[in-house]
């Protein structure tokens, strides 16, 4: 059975700090990982899609990496900003139409 | 309008009521997908359709009945439901992956926040 956890569960950094959330996964066996983004009370927005064949995908200070054999994904969010707080979610697709969830990363980021 | 579409955004409700929640996908996708969000725990896979079919059904109760229509619209029809069941609950949708390109990117709505009293 597919476990997907997220490390560390919250994080509180000063503006301007690069920092690197974790996702780690049991079955390397994946068709793909995405990160999303969620404010409170939202839904969630996507940010990046690391398909299984990938190690990497950048967009603007954005970047995931994806090493499947060692059942880990990191999202990298570079000169950190205030309106980057939220909550950091990575789902695995594992499975047919199976997207696997972590309890996410909570971040907050400091003026 | 453009993305995944849920209404209504609340919703509260006794627990001998009977209401729907409705999403709308205006992204050309042919799966869509219910999920629950309840505090401090992971989000919850409950059911998901693809090409209009039932394809998952997470053994979630009876209380919860979803409808697909069509491949734009999914509707969630709730009765008898408990105080348990409040919690976030998003839709969302993509593309039927086929074994040879893989899975595609899921996009999800805003959400409906259903309180049970």
């Amino acid at each position: 059975k597919q476990e997907v956890t997220q490390i560390p569960a919250a994080l509180s950094v000063p503006e301007g700090e690069n920092l690197v959330l974790n996702c780690s996964f049991t079955d390397s066996a994946i068709y793909n990982l995405q990160w999303f983004r969620q404010d409170p009370g939202k839904g969630l927005t996507s940010l990046l899609l690391i398909q299984s064949s990938q190690r990497e995908q950048t967009s603007g200070r954005l970047n995931a990496s994806l090493d499947k054999s060692s059942g880990r994904s990191t999202l990298y969010i570079a000169a950190s900003q205030p309106g980057d707080s939220a909550t950091y979610l990575c789902a695995v697709v594992s499975g047919t139409y199976k997207y696997i969830f972590g309890t996410g990363t909570r971040l907050k980021v400091l003026a | 309008e453009t993305g995944v579409t849920q209404t209504p955004r609340h919703l509260v409700m006794g627990m001998t009521n009977k209401k729907s929640l409705k999403c709308e996908q205006h992204l050309g996708h042919n799966a869509m997908y219910w999920y629950k969000q309840s505090a401090k725990k992971p989000l919850e896979l409950m059911f998901v359709y693809s090409l209009e079919e039932r394809v998952e059904n997470n053994s979630v109760p009876s209380r919860f009945s979803p409808e697909c229509p069509n491949s734009s619209h999914l509707f969630l029809h709730l009765h008898t439901l408990q105080p348990e069941d409040s919690a976030l609950y998003l839709c969302a949708s993509s593309q039927v992956w086929d074994t040879l390109h893989g899975a595609t990117e899921a996009f999800f709505g805003q959400g409906t926040r259903l309180t049970v009293v």
